[in-house]
């Protein structure tokens, strides 16, 4: 089965930029997905096929995808983006990365 | 405006059932396909279950096979999940989500707990 491999956390000073990834076996070829989830919430679309911001997302958030690695990236990091993020292919199955806890210093 | 709810969660013995459901509004429910997605407590997102939005396709995530039945009626404008034999690892938040572009989520509702134990 397809497997998504995410760091376990990543830190960013304030106001600088931030930068998860998304490992998997050519996952360049598929369509990636990412979400915002905060403590006591439901998840929610930042991202969706691999670079495109639904309706409501700041311009800071932005992704790629490329070879074996899809990253999202967020600019000029603030203290609301605190959370956990999540990416997420459909590969015969819905797969989901294991998560990144993101915390702005 | 979009709202998924979702209801049906509470405590349950290992191997008792549980029958979850999502009531949508806002949106025209049968032309949209549907996923289930787990959250054990503490822990990541898990997908349950797809079904497409007439209810012929349907998935299963292998951890819930032959266990969990996802289904829809679409006049009810309501979504569903049966489940049985639930064991103590099935106890997480179980959300309803509109799939959009990709099978992305676009929409989730707020989840309900589903907890299994004696």
């Amino acid at each position: 089965s397809y497997e998504l491999t995410q760091p376990l956390s990543v830190s960013v000073a304030l106001g600088q930029t931030a930068r998860i990834t998304c490992g998997g076996n050519n996952i360049g070829s598929k369509n990636v997905h990412w979400y915002q989830q905060k403590p006591g919430q439901a998840p929610v679309l930042v991202i969706y096929r691999d670079s495109n911001r639904p309706s409501g997302i700041p311009e800071r958030f932005s992704g790629s995808n490329s070879g074996n690695t899809a990253t999202l990236t967020i600019s000029r990091a603030q203290a609301g983006d605190e959370a956990d993020y999540y990416c997420q292919v459909w590969d015969s199955t819905l797969v989901f990365g294991g998560g990144t806890k993101l915390t702005v210093l | 405006e979009v709202q998924l709810v979702e209801s049906g969660g509470g405590l349950v013995q290992p191997g008792g059932s549980l029958r979850l459901s999502c009531a949508a509004s806002g949106f025209t429910f049968s032309s949209y396909e549907m996923n289930w997605v787990r959250q054990a407590p503490g822990k990541g997102l898990e997908w349950v279950s797809y079904i497409s939005s007439s209810g012929s396709t349907i998935y299963y995530a292998d951890s819930v096979k032959g266990r969990f039945t996802i289904s829809r009626d679409n006049a009810k404008n309501s979504l569903y999940l049966q489940m049985n034999s639930l064991r103590a690892e099935d106890t997480a938040v179980y959300y309803c989500a509109r799939v959009g572009v990709e099978m992305a989520m676009n929409y989730w509702g707020q989840g309900t707990l589903v907890t299994v134990s004696s």
